[in-house]
């Protein structure tokens, strides 16, 4: 079985341009994840999907991250325009509403804005 | 608020020494989960253990052991006889069922073991 995709791994990007992350959950996973890394510091949640619903965007900086799931399956995070400060890791995370709620992580994607 | 409390910021120790990483937590739920990750350098996060909070019992896996405290609300993770290879960072987190079970990590703490 196919973990958690995400793409792209690694991102260069100048201040104030757009990005994009995007990821692919396990097959069967409704539940859908976004968290943000930074450096020497735990995940923290920036949006949570059932489905296709976003149920709990709170920490998620609506100025410039937007987040969708449109067919309740692949999901796509942008930031626009990107700051020096979003220097991180993206992770994206999937769990199975039947199971015991593990979430089964990506490898990430890691932002540098310069 | 933190919810998640890992004090210990970096461990070092010598191959083949036991290690115990904290881990103290925070909720009014009655329903939760306690788990443990390992992130590696290569950055993915690996799953090692998942508790509910209704099951207090201790677990042993090979080399790696847990020990679940509610009265203390610790969920403490002890690797014995460490190797090389566990070397990485450990978060501990926690799920909670008015929070649509979402993991909220602690800071991680840093393990380095030495040959």
């Amino acid at each position: 079985e196919a973990g958690v995709v995400q793409s792209p791994r690694y991102k260069i990007i100048e201040k104030k341009q757009p990005v994009a992350f995007w990821c692919n959950p396990i097959s069967g996973h409704n539940t859908l994840y976004w968290y943000l890394q930074n450096l020497g510091q735990g995940p923290e949640l920036l949006i949570r999907y059932e489905n296709e619903e976003a149920v709990d965007d709170s920490q998620l900086p609506k100025d410039r991250f937007s987040a969708e799931r449109l067919k309740g399956v692949d999901s796509t995070l942008k930031i626009q325009p990107a700051e020096l400060g979003d220097s991180a890791v993206y992770l994206c995370a999937s769990s199975d509403p039947r199971g015991t709620g593990e979430l089964f992580f990506g490898e990430g994607s890691r932002l540098t804005v310069l | 608020a933190q919810k998640v409390t890992q004090a210990q910021t970096e461990i070092s120790v010598v191959e083949k020494e036991d290690v115990t990483l904290d881990c103290v937590y925070e909720t009014r739920d009655t329903t939760y989960y306690l788990f443990w990750y390992k992130q590696p350098p290569s950055g993915e996060l690996v799953f090692l253990i998942r508790r509910n909070s209704f099951d207090e019992q201790n677990e042993i896996s090979g080399r790696y052991s847990w020990n679940f405290q509610k009265s203390t609300s610790s969920f403490n993770f002890t690797i014995t006889a460490s190797q090389v290879v566990d070397s990485a960072v450990y978060f501990c987190a926690l799920s909670e069922a008015n929070s649509g079970y979402a993991l909220n990590f602690g800071k991680g703490t840093s393990l380095l073991v030495t040959p």
